[in-house]
């Protein structure tokens, strides 16, 4: 059950400013990890993956860090923008099982 | 790229009626399908995974005769609540692969209220 006083992890950061997101995945035979946004009504969208035989992949204003010593996983958004907003879930997956496995989530708020 | 559709976007009913809830990817075969439940500000909960043909995988906790799944087609996957209740109201999501080939696609939700 929900435990009083727990929220959804928040970050605000300002417009231009650049955004860090980060998260702790359990399970050391995760082999494929994907951050997702998901905007207030919608399904998660797809947003940049990695594989672990990887530690940093870079897409389109986005860049996914990978530590597989300490299992935590990072997005780092540049150059943020008020359509940044949204809650971003890291997941993880064994591939030779194909669950998806959801982080906590954190809801990023950018500030014009 | 990959789109997945899910029916109806949002669904108000009484307490005690069923609602079902259609999954379809539109421009792929999917060989597996998930149901996801999601309560305010909390992350996805994998209720079942459904594979076409086959009986559906549900998760630990997940009533199977409450939440019916059903995979008849590579296109179409559907979860009815059955004899729903004001505390199954939530958002639901479905995703939509072709087996082995990540990443997941989702749905945009139906979002049910029970009253």
């Amino acid at each position: 059950g929900e435990s009083v006083g727990l929220h959804l992890p928040t970050l605000s950061v300002q417009e231009g400013d650049n955004s860090i997101i980060n998260c702790a995945y359990s399970n050391s035979a995760s082999d494929y990890f994907i951050w997702y946004k998901q905007e207030s009504g919608k399904g998660p969208q797809f947003i940049i993956d990695i594989r672990s035989n990887m530690d940093k992949r870079q897409g389109q204003r986005v860049t996914v860090l990978l530590n597989k010593t300490v299992k935590h996983l990072s997005l780092q958004i540049a150059a943020t923008q008020p359509g940044d907003s949204a809650v971003y879930f890291c997941a993880e997956i064994r591939t030779s099982y194909d669950k998806v496995i959801f982080g906590p989530g954190t809801s990023l708020s950018v500030i014009p | 790229g990959a789109v997945v559709s899910q029916h109806p976007s949002r669904v108000i009913c009484k307490s005690g009626t069923s609602v079902k809830i259609e999954c379809r990817s539109l421009d792929f075969q999917a060989t597996t399908m998930f149901w996801y439940r999601q309560f305010p500000k909390k992350s996805l909960m994998l209720m079942a995974t459904s594979n076409e043909g086959s009986k559906a995988t549900y998760e630990q906790g997940v009533e199977k005769d409450k939440f019916l799944i059903n995979h008849a087609s590579l296109t179409l996957s559907t979860l009815t609540v059955t004899s729903a209740h004001p505390e199954d109201s939530s958002f639901y999501i479905c995703s939509a692969i072709r087996t082995g080939h990540q990443p997941q696609h989702f749905g945009d939700g139906t979002r049910l209220s029970i009253l």
